[in-house]
């Protein structure tokens, strides 16, 4: 199977300054990695995801880089706004139907104004 | 705007009686996940469908049922609850391929008393 440790728990940041959210993995065969963000009341949703044969990716605000010798991957939320305050999963996978997600525990992040 | 819908968004049941929590989804997705997410805890598979083809995580396999009588819907059973199964159940399909991402309901609140 896969173990996801995710870090820190709790997160809290100025708005306008960035947050960073790590994970770690056991398996090398995990080859694909997505970030799920949660709102208050809502359901899960993915914002970002990143494969193997990447190292980084960024999308509107957010980067994540996977390192995988290391068995290691982050989210990086740049120039934070209130609106990103939520609960964020990672995730690993080695893909098809036997190589099910696996989540992290959750950060909550709090933007504070 | 989500279309993967669970009912109901709040569940009250007794120990020792029967719990089933309804899943459907409109994106003909041929999977369909059951996961269970305790305060604190990283949401944990409980099992998934493949087409008609049921796989149980080896370590709920006695504990959850579940059915899915077409390819929109899913259900998961619970044939005699505990307080140990007081949980938010989350619902999720898969879009297929060798790395499917995931799409989540908003789950259940189960509260066994």
């Amino acid at each position: 199977g896969e173990q996801v440790e995710q870090l820190p728990s709790i997160l809290r940041v100025q708005e306008g300054s960035s947050a960073s959210i790590n994970c770690t993995y056991e398996n090398s065969a995990s080859n694909y990695f997505p970030w799920y963000k949660q709102e208050p009341g809502e359901n899960p949703k993915l914002i970002i995801d990143i494969r193997s044969n990447m190292e980084r990716k960024q999308t509107q605000g957010l980067i994540v880089l996977l390192d995988k010798k290391a068995k290691r991957f982050s989210l990086h939320i740049t120039d934070t706004q209130p609106g990103d305050s939520a609960m964020y999963f990672c995730a690993a996978s080695s893909g098809g139907l036997s190589g099910k997600l696996t989540f992290g525990e959750g950060t909550q992040v709090t933007v504070i104004s | 705007d989500t279309t993967v819908k669970q009912n109901p968004r709040y569940k009250l049941a007794r120990v020792g009686k029967p719990v089933n929590l309804i899943c459907s989804q409109t994106m003909n997705h041929d999977t369909m996940y059951w996961y269970q997410k305790k305060p604190n805890q990283a949401p944990k598979l409980l099992l998934f469908y493949y087409d008609k083809i049921l796989n149980r995580e080896a370590d709920t396999f006695e504990k959850f049922q579940s059915s899915r009588p077409n390819n929109s819907f899913c259900s998961l059973y619970i044939g005699s609850a505990g307080l140990e199964y007081s949980a938010m159940y989350l619902c999720a399909s898969g879009d297929g391929g060798g790395n499917e991402r995931l799409f989540f309901g908003h789950g259940t609140k189960l509260s066994v008393l």
